[in-house]
């Protein structure tokens, strides 16, 4: 069946630093797939997403890049700020049927000024 | 703005004692779903609604049932809680079936069990 495999956590930056949470999986065919977001005691936000080989998602400044030779989807951002400090899961979706995620277990960022 | 909303944010409930979590969206989407999150884990999906058949995953335990009398809400119940469904509850909406389309989630009702 699909899975998603991303890096444990906690990950610690300091502010401005470079983040990268790698994230691989495995699927049938050819799957969508996102980056959500959970800040403290909220739902979870879409923060990237991209539906093709190729296709880079992007948004508020981070960055994936949908690579089917890897399969993978790492999340990058250049500078990181305080605010970023989140719970960040990858998730992929298959084609066919109703759309059911499969997300990754997580990874938490805390990003320290 | 169109949203997903969730009532309450946050639910006290006694062992054994039913609750009704609710869900209501105004985003107009066929497709709602329910998942389960526990402490630093991943959420779980219990059920999906697309329209109005209900779908449930093989492992999600009799003890949680699910209404959507229409369009804009679905509610999760849960008949008699034990303290291992003390977690977050989350509701989603997606337009359709088309697997490139985002969920999208409302802030999550955490339940507590006494």
């Amino acid at each position: 069946g699909d899975s998603v495999t991303q890096m444990e956590g906690p990950v610690t930056l300091s502010e401005e630093a470079f983040l990268t949470i790698n994230c691989t999986y495995t699927a049938t065919g050819y799957p969508s797939l996102f980056w959500y977001v959970q800040y403290p005691g909220e739902g979870l936000q879409l923060l990237l997403k991209a539906t093709k080989a190729d296709d880079k998602g992007s948004n508020k400044g981070f960055e994936a890049t949908y690579r089917k030779e890897t399969t993978s989807f790492h999340l990058e951002k250049g500078s990181v700020q305080v605010s970023d400090s989140a719970v960040y899961f990858c998730a992929l979706s298959s084609r066919g049927g109703y759309q059911k995620v499969t997300f990754g277990t997580g990874t938490k960022l805390q990003v320290i000024p | 703005d169109a949203m997903v909303i969730q009532n309450p944010r946050y639910q006290v409930t006694q062992f054994g004692k039913p609750v009704t979590l609710s869900c209501s969206q105004t985003l107009n989407h066929n497709v709602m779903y329910w998942y389960q999150q526990k402490s630093s884990q991943a959420p779980k999906l219990l059920f999906h609604y697309y329209d109005k058949d209900f779908n449930n995953e093989a492992d999600t335990p009799d003890n949680f049932q699910s209404r959507r009398p229409n369009t804009s809400f679905c509610f999760l119940d849960i008949r008699s809680p034990g303290l291992g469904d003390a977690a977050m509850y989350l509701c989603a909406t997606a337009p359709e079936a088309g697997s490139n389309q985002p969920q999208h989630f409302g802030d999550g009702t955490r339940l507590s069990i006494l």
